[in-house]
């Protein structure tokens, strides 16, 4: 098993710019988020999906888009990038939304620098 | 509104010692709750998780534990090693399925 996985690993856009970060997981997960790190403000939920064809806002949702057309995978779009985009950004998936054993699984991170 | 905190921030240890870490939440209906480590520059890696029904887990070194009552989890880590240096940060699971995560603890174990 891969786990998952997420590309690029480092990024830096001008500003306008529009990039996809990809994530994807081979472990048959139905849930998979997205979060930012920003030093001082802890992980925050950007986007969030249940399940292949559903989607849903998180925290802090503006400027991003996501869709999941399959299982595994799970893009996040940034439509017109901005400097308050600059962060490292997380993927992650979990087998079991519904249940409190909801083990959570992280990539390895995208580090976004906006210009 | 669940509100998760860690105390202290930043921990400096000799090696060998055994060590306490604490995760605090406000409100006490919770689904889980979950410690990760965070290695600098990388992912977060799970390291255990304790249902609501659990009072605590155990993986190698590292034992967890869930008092709900009182809205505190502790992560026991014995005979610290200098590898044990990370951030280590706590989420709980809240009834509408959402992660609220603590600020994290950053330990530095030293030789």
């Amino acid at each position: 098993n891969a786990g998952v996985t997420q590309t690029p690993k480092f990024q830096v856009l001008k500003t306008g710019q529009s990039m996809t970060l990809q994530c994807a997981q081979d472990m048959n997960h139905e849930y998979m988020s997205w979060y930012r790190q920003d030093p001082g403000m802890g992980l925050r939920l950007i986007h969030y999906s249940v399940g292949a064809g559903i989607t849903d806002q998180g925290e802090v949702p503006n400027g991003y888009n996501v869709s999941r057309s399959t299982t595994e995978d799970f893009p996040l779009r940034l439509l017109s990038a901005a400097p308050s985009q600059t962060s490292v950004y997380f993927c992650a998936s979990s087998p079991r939304h519904g249940t409190s054993y909801n083990e959570q699984f992280f990539g390895p991170g995208t580090r976004l620098t906006v210009l | 509104k669940q509100e998760v905190t860690q105390i202290p921030a930043a921990l400096s240890v000799p090696e060998g010692e055994n060590l306490v870490l604490n995760c605090s939440f406000t409100d006490s209906a919770i689904y889980n709750l979950q410690w990760f480590r965070q290695d600098p520059g990388k992912g977060l890696t799970s390291l255990l998780l304790i249902q609501s029904s659990q009072r605590e887990q155990t993986s190698g070194r590292l034992n967890a534990s869930l008092d709900k009552s009182s809205g505190r989890s502790t992560l026991y880590i014995a005979a610290s090693q200098p590898g044990d240096s990370a951030t280590y940060l706590c989420a709980v699971q809240d009834n509408n399925r959402k992660l609220i995560w603590g600020l994290g603890t950053s330990l530095a174990v030293n030789p």
